[in-house]
């Protein structure tokens, strides 16, 4: 069956570095997510990629996030200077429906912790 | 605002029994309703959706209900088993063309054996 493939699945990084976290959509799929979840709390929407473009995007999805397909496969979501309050699970989610009907399939995700 | 939230943080259900998980929702105008699967350590996973112009949905060993006139929603897993064991999440498209998913925050499911 395939499915949304996400590297690394952890990374700790000191507070004001850079990351970058990776996802291998679905072949077929053309709609890309990002959501985060902090432990313990519910997921959060971060944004949303269709056509090499930003589609919608949360009040979360600042300035210091960013995201890209950069080869037409990986899909990335970059933190340029991390803080402690992005330690999450980051998880990228895809889906080849023209409609959303919210039934997206989510990769396992890629647990971040920031000293 | 938008805002999607559940009644019980924790549910426990003998094996074999039937499970119902509940969720409210504030956001009258929300298109599609759907819950997701999360088990311990992987991303969630969807089981079924509804739309707002229905009241009910059948899957295999899952039924949603939707009522909008208390904003209700709920999830009914039939003949449960220890595989159903996982946190569940409502969840909303807020309306019609938007394309981000807000999650409830999630009861977690144990099925004792």
């Amino acid at each position: 069956e395939p499915e949304v493939t996400q590297t690394p699945s952890h990374q700790v990084t000191q507070m004001g570095q850079e990351v970058i976290l990776r996802c291998v959509p679905i072949s077929n799929h053309l709609y890309f997510y990002w959501y985060r979840q902090i432990l313990g709390q519910k997921v959060e929407f971060l944004v949303s990629f269709y056509n090499n473009e930003i589609s919608e995007k949360s009040e979360i999805f600042d300035d210091q996030f960013s995201v890209e397909r950069p080869d037409g496969s990986n899909f990335t979501l970059k933190i340029r200077s991390t803080k402690l309050e992005d330690s999450a699970m980051y998880f990228c989610a895809t889906t080849g429906a023209i409609r959303n009907t919210g039934e997206l399939f989510f990769g396992e995700g890629s647990r971040l912790t920031v000293l | 605002g938008e805002s999607v939230g559940l009644h019980l943080p924790t549910l426990s259900v003998q094996e074999g029994d039937n499970s119902i998980i509940n969720c409210a929702y504030s956001n009258s105008a929300s298109d599609y309703f759907i819950w997701y699967k999360q088990e311990s350590g992987k991303g969630p996973q969807f089981i079924i959706d509804i739309r707002s112009n229905m009241d009910k949905r059948q899957g295999q060993r899952v039924t949603v209900l939707l009522n909008k006139t208390v904003k209700h929603l709920s999830l009914q897993i039939a003949a449960t088993q220890p595989g159903d064991s996982a946190v569940y999440f409502c969840a909303e498209i807020p309306r019609f063309g938007n394309e981000k998913l807000t999650f409830g925050t999630g009861t977690r499911l144990t099925i004792i054996p």
